[in-house]
């Protein structure tokens, strides 16, 4: 079964970090891009980060660039997000996504279930 | 950046119903265009992609289409499992954009 299982959220101070993590498993990882993308309470989805198949591209929203730092490894099927900085606008639910494209569609075709990332005094 | 532009923002309708929900690029998107259906406590799940390809395994009656850079997900019959929020998003070019999301409540 394709399965995405994040982990390491929880409640961080402001100016805190975090590490979230991704654990793929059912597919082959080191052919996927991976992304995160977040969901603040009661808000819609937001992109956060991607990662290309072997980490050595990345890119990030304006709102999380210089901050968070996306990382993958291949060897352990699992997809990293580090958070530094953060700020009370950064909590929300993030979710792992595994991304799949061609020249002429792309689309985020499998979730995980989310981690939920709260920061607050 | 893309915007996407989604409406209505929610909509109440009965089991049965046609339900139509438009979602509106800022600029040309070609066909780069996903919905993501979203139940309550649950991660989105890939409903259509390239604006009108059905996921493996999605009902029939979920259908999508596009005219320049408005797009349209419409469901032919409302079922009770269809009460959720829906989202669009586009994949032509990072950031990768989402709509607002469009919650399909029962009427």
């Amino acid at each position: 079964e394709v399965q995405l299982v994040e982990s390491g959220g929880g409640l961080v101070l402001p100016g805190g970090s975090l590490r979230l993590s991704c654990a793929a498993s059912g597919f082959t990882f080191s052919s996927y891009w991976m992304h995160w993308v977040r969901q603040a309470p009661g808000k819609g989805l937001v992109w956060v980060s991607r990662s290309n198949s072997d980490g050595s591209s990345t890119r990030y929203a304006d709102s999380v660039k210089g901050r968070f730092t996306i990382s993958r490894d291949n060897a352990k099927s699992a997809p990293y997000l580090q958070m530094n900085s953060l700020r009370v606008e950064d909590t929300a639910v993030y979710y792992c996504v595994r991304f799949y494209g061609t020249r002429t569609y792309s689309y985020m075709d499998v979730w995980g279930k989310g981690t939920t990332v709260t920061v607050s005094s | 950046d893309i915007q996407m532009t989604q409406s209505p923002s929610s909509l109440s309708a009965s089991v049965g119903d046609r339900v139509t929900i438009t979602c509106r690029a800022s600029q040309s998107i070609n066909s780069y265009l996903n919905w993501y259906q979203q139940k309550a406590g649950e991660a989105p799940k890939l409903l259509i992609f390239a604006a009108s390809t059905l996921q493996s395994g999605v009902p029939s009656r979920f259908s999508g289409s596009r005219s320049g850079t408005d797009f349209n997900l419409t469901i032919s019959s409302l079922q009770p499992e269809d009460f959720a929020t829906y989202h669009c998003q586009q994949s032509h070019s990072p950031p990768w954009t989402f709509g607002q999301g469009t919650k399909v409540e029962i009427k």
